[in-house]
């Protein structure tokens, strides 16, 4: 099975800060990863997917990058409405999420 | 718009069985494989199982954690997805989400609100 690794696993970032979050996989995954936005009692959105494609709809201060086995996603420039626990996932080989990381306002 | 709704959810002893059930609407049903994704009470998610589309056969796949227990199905005509679960223990307790794939690509564009299933004596 493909492990997936996000770091940090909690972050306090202000308002207006860039923020970024990392996803690492086990073995090579291509850019086969999407990254998810999931708010308190809410289902999960996707954000980004293929690593660098930005979903409909969604805000251009988020952004992905990476590929292999080495991902990175960003917020460029930090939003209240942004607090929200992230997931990256790969879909290389079935489907594996990381951990998360609960991001809050400072 | 396209709308995921899942039921069907609820307390069951440990052993028991449930049903859930996942109902679709606003785009076609039949032209997607789609999954069930799980999340035990403040944990991450953990991908369940999945139903490829009628050109794909309708072949299921599933996690190490649930084969042999837990059966996914689709009734295409009535635009709904299935999850049967047999053998329930208490790690199986978690809000169950069912999720569209985008076409047949591993990427979950859409995704219910969720059914709480507590396994619980």
């Amino acid at each position: 099975d493909i492990q997936m690794t996000q770091s940090p696993s909690s972050l306090s970032a202000s308002v207006g800060d860039r923020v970024t979050i990392t996803c690492q996989a086990s073995q090579d995954i291509s850019n086969y990863l999407n990254w998810y936005q999931q708010k308190p009692g809410k289902a999960p959105k996707l954000l980004i997917y293929d690593a660098s494609n930005l979903e409909t709809g969604v805000p251009s201060r988020f952004s992905g990058s990476g590929s292999g086995t080495d991902f990175t996603f960003t917020i460029s420039s930090l939003q209240p409405e942004d607090i929200a626990t992230y997931y990256c996932q790969q879909y290389d080989n079935w489907y594996t999420f990381g951990q998360g990381t609960k991001l809050e306002i400072k | 718009e396209v709308q995921l709704v899942e039921s069907g959810g609820g307390l069951v002893q440990p052993g028991g069985s449930l049903r859930l059930s996942c109902a679709a609407s606003g785009f076609t049903f039949s032209d997607h494989y789609m999954d069930w994704v799980r999340q035990a009470p403040g944990k991450g998610l953990e991908w369940v199982g999945r139903t490829r589309n009628k050109a794909n056969s309708y072949t299921t796949e599933y996690a190490a954690s649930v084969k042999g227990r837990f059966t996914i199905s689709r009734d295409d005509s009535k635009n709904s997805l299935y999850l049967q679960m047999n053998s329930l223990k208490t790690e199986d307790t978690a809000v169950y989400y069912c999720a569209r794939e985008t076409g047949t690509t591993g990427i979950f564009d859409y995704w219910g609100q969720g059914t709480l299933v507590t396994v619980s004596s």
